[in-house]
This record gives C-alpha cells, structure tokens and sequence, in this order.
C-alpha cells in the first residue's frame, strides 16, 4: 500500500544545531506539505512544493528550508533550530489534480532544548 | 488573512447520539473543505471532504456546507465511544494545492 514516512519520530536537540526532517512517499504525489501543530495554534503551513525543484513558502516558513530533487521526498531543514521551533511536525502529500484530500504521514515530534 | 474557526470544546455528546460539529471561513475564494480526526498523539485522519453547497453523506457522517454563509459542519450519527477525537475543519482556496487553512479543531467526548 502507498504511504507516506516520517523520520525520526522523536528528536531531542539544542538551539543553534542544524536539524533535517525527512519525508517519503509512495503515493507518487506531485504536491507536498510540511506543517507544525502547536497547542493554541493548530497546523499551520510552513513550506510546500507542486513537483521537482518547486518550493513555496507557506504561513510560518521563517527559519526553515525545504528542497525537492525527486517526486517522493521532501526533507525539512531547521538551519539553526530555536526553543520555539519545538514541535511536532507533519509532512502530508495529495495528487495534483484539483481538490485531492491531503494524506499525512505520523509526525515528528521535535524538541529544542 | 484567511481564518477558519471551531470551537474547541469540549463537545459531550452521548453515545448513540448524533454529534453536530461548526467551522466557519473567513475566505470567500475558499472552494474545498475537509474534516480530519486526530486522536491524542496520532497524525491526522481523513473523514470526508467537500465542495459543493448541500450536503454529502458517507456512511454515519454528514458533511454539510453553505459558502453564503461560509459555514461548514459535520454531523456524526449513532456516536460511538471511538468517536472521541479532535475533529479538525480545514479549507483550501487553490484546489488544494497551495496548502490548507486549519481550524484549531474541536474535542469530541462520547459518553458511553
């Protein structure tokens, strides 16, 4: 069965580190998301890309790095990760044709110390 | 600034009850909207998704929506236990494709 695959599922790090979160999928989407879910925020959009060598950013992009060399992955980049960029992360992908749901993969959860 | 509202809840609601659950949108260009369900410490979980006035209908869910009055709902019937969840109302302008707006969701208690 297709799936999408998040890695790790946990990670502890300290502030200042660069950190990279990855993202597979099998589904053989075009679009792929990145968001953050925080108490009192939500899922929130930070970087998402229609295809190979497309990147945009989303609503909370500030801090973060995404790239798109192939249709499966999607990796997360954290150039210097901050205490407030503790979270946990969802990468989700949907097909390119107008109004797919999106399917989300299990989440990192990421701590900042 | 495109918003999309839920009340947080708690929502009790007794099992084999219907649950009726509200999201509204700042959006007018908002086109398709869906309904996860997320359990504590899960990723969320497709329920249904729609984007024509009226409503749709899978199963025990209803999804309804009305973009005059940019009100989407959800309705649950014959409420089990293991419908207790997060339930997230989320909506898209761009098909889709340029991300979803989420509510912050709504808590959902079956009480057996």
């Amino acid at each position: 069965d297709a799936e999408i695959t998040q890695s790790p599922r946990h990670k502890i790090t300290e502030t200042g580190r660069q950190v990279t979160l990855a993202c597979h999928q099998t589904w053989n989407h075009n679009n792929m998301f990145w968001y953050r879910q925080d108490l009192g925020h939500g899922l929130r959009l930070i970087h998402y890309s229609y295809g190979v060598q497309d990147t945009n950013k989303g609503e909370v992009s500030d801090g973060y790095s995404v790239s798109r060399s192939n249709t499966e992955d999607l990796p997360l980049t954290l150039e210097s990760a901050a205490s407030s960029q503790t979270s946990v992360y969802f990468c989700a992908s949907s097909d390119r044709q107008v109004n797919q749901p999106q399917h989300f993969g299990d989440g990192t959860r990421l701590s900042i110390l | 600034q495109k918003e999309v509202e839920q009340n947080s809840g708690p929502l009790s609601v007794p099992e084999g009850a219907i649950a009726s659950l509200n999201c509204t949108y700042s959006d007018r260009g908002s086109q398709s909207f869906f309904w996860y369900r997320q359990y504590s410490g899960k990723s969320p979980e497709l329920i249904m998704f729609i984007y024509s006035n009226g409503d749709k209908e899978d199963g025990r869910f209803t999804a309804q929506l009305n973009k005059a009055s940019q009100y989407v709902s959800l309705l649950i019937r014959d409420s089990q236990p293991s419908d207790s969840a997060t339930y997230l109302c989320a909506g898209t302008s761009g098909g889709g494709a340029d991300g979803l707006t989420f509510g912050k969701g709504t808590h959902l208690i079956i009480q057996p």
